[in-house]
């Protein structure tokens, strides 16, 4: 009864390739986000649906792309993996957006070689 | 946009306590804290909406200063089990984002 799911944990993959990660939520939250945490552990903001709406896009490379197909799901989909995109990849949810505490996934360590 | 913290690290005996910066330059919506332990996700501690506001649970607390600027976190007492990075995350009014801080290391030694 994990609260918020993401698939799978680790990625080891070659340049160039094209990989997905999944992400579910089980709590009933309306906002999902996906963020990048660095080998600097910075951690950083990469997308942000309110039901099924996109509502922030950062300044990430058009090869990434969300979609979340219900309020329950978000994926992440990276086209022509390169070098610089190990990282890992965190999902996280939240009722009523920003008012509340994120509930974090564990993790994908993608690792690109 | 980013919220700097400070210190970057801090070592600590059993026991001893600890607080945590968390600096603005405009002011802020709101606060969050969150503990993130080696190899794991970050867990959600606290948030903070108005200012001057002060929240806590067990030995580990929070405030949130007048002009909405800064917050401190404050670790009392602390135990083995406060070990890992520290970090804010803050809301700046109109934005839709929760930014976080670059982390703060905390070491807690028998």
């Amino acid at each position: 009864d994990t609260a918020v799911s993401q698939t799978p944990k680790y990625l080891v993959t070659q340049m160039g390739n094209d990989k997905s990660i999944k992400c579910e939520q089980n709590l009933g939250h309306d906002t999902m986000y996906w963020y990048k945490q660095d080998s600097k552990k910075f951690l950083k903001i990469m997308f942000s649906y309110n039901n099924k709406e996109l509502i922030i896009n950062e300044t990430v490379p058009n090869r990434f792309s969300p979609k979340s197909p219900d309020k329950a799901h978000l994926n992440l989909h990276i086209n022509s993996l390169e070098l610089g995109d190990s990282a890992v990849y965190f999902c996280a949810s939240s009722q009523a957006g920003l008012m509340t505490g994120y509930t974090f996934g564990s993790g994908t360590r993608l690792t690109v070689v | 946009q980013q919220p700097v913290q400070s210190p970057q690290a801090v070592i600590l005996r059993e026991g001893e306590d600890a607080v945590i910066n968390c600096s603005s330059s405009k002011a802020l919506y709101s606060v969050h804290w969150y503990r993130q332990k080696h190899g794991e996700a970050p867990v959600f501690l606290m948030i903070l909406l108005k200012g001057g506001e002060q929240k806590g649970h067990d030995k580990i607390s929070a405030s949130f200063n007048e002009k909405k600027q800064q917050s401190s976190l404050y670790l009392t007492a602390s135990q083995l089990s406060y070990s890992g990075t520290y970090f804010c995350g803050t809301v700046m009014g109109g934005a839709q984002k929760l930014v976080f801080g670059q982390g703060t290391r905390l070491t807690i030694n028998p």
